[in-house]
């Protein structure tokens, strides 16, 4: 049972608008600590997708965007490509554990 | 640009302690703005962050690995280690090591990774 919550699956079709969401609790996202993404693409480590709740590192598409309310955060990948399949991971930090705590992970499909 | 390599025996007995190592090139393991995280994968599972280091030797570690783990840095030699004691089956994964900028900054650079298998 992962610290934060994220739905197994999405999927949808090429060009389609997709969200990820990732709920927390107080004592992390809802505590103010920022929260990161993580794309792992099929046997290869996972790479920083989303800083700083909507921050994207060079490189990245501007088809992926973050945001963060309350207790949850949500990736948003706008116009779906095959190549966006892979397993999406959010992360943030937690004060009761006093270290990283990573979601579940959501496998996204391209239909 | 910073590149993270880690090494290790791909095979550990139960019982026995896993030890791993992350060499950093490109870059100085002291640069002082980081912490170095190590993280595990079983396979078809997610993420866990296992612990991290600052360059000072501080260290955190994940509660319910916290008494099995020791990470360590070794500035001389550009490598942080990861050492994880009386392992069985449930420590089978992939472990990776990543930059952490903290806070704000998240993983911004990853290992590889190496896959550890414990055997009975």
């Amino acid at each position: 049972q992962s610290v934060l919550t994220q739905p197994p699956s999405v999927s949808g079709a090429p060009g389609q608008r997709v969200s990820i969401s990732c709920t927390g609790s107080s004592s992390n996202i809802g505590a103010g600590y920022d929260v990161h993404w993580y794309q792992q693409l099929p046997g290869t480590a996972p790479k920083l997708l989303i800083y700083g709740n909507n921050n994207r590192p060079s490189g990245v598409p501007d088809r992926f965007s973050g945001s963060r309310s309350g207790t949850s955060a949500s990736l948003v990948i706008a116009g779906l490509q095959a190549d966006f399949e892979a397993d999406y991971y959010c992360q943030s930090y937690d004060s009761s554990l006093s270290g990283w705590v990573f979601g579940g992970g959501t496998k996204v499909t391209v239909l | 640009q910073v590149q993270l390599q880690e090494s290790g025996p791909g095979l550990v007995k139960a019982s026995q302690t896993l030890s791993l190592t992350c060499t950093v090139s490109g870059g100085s393991i002291s640069s002082g703005r980081y912490y170095w995280s190590w993280i595990r994968q079983p396979a078809g599972k997610g993420l866990e962050w296992i612990g991290r280091i600052y360059t000072s030797g501080s260290t955190s570690y994940n509660p319910s690995l916290k008494s099995r783990v020791t990470i360590s840095v070794d500035t001389s030699n550009n490598r942080l280690s990861l050492n994880l004691s009386s392992v069985t089956a449930a420590d089978t994964a992939a472990y990776y090591c990543a930059r952490d900028g903290n806070y704000y900054y998240g993983m911004d650079v990853w290992g590889q990774g190496t896959t550890v298998t414990v055997s009975s």
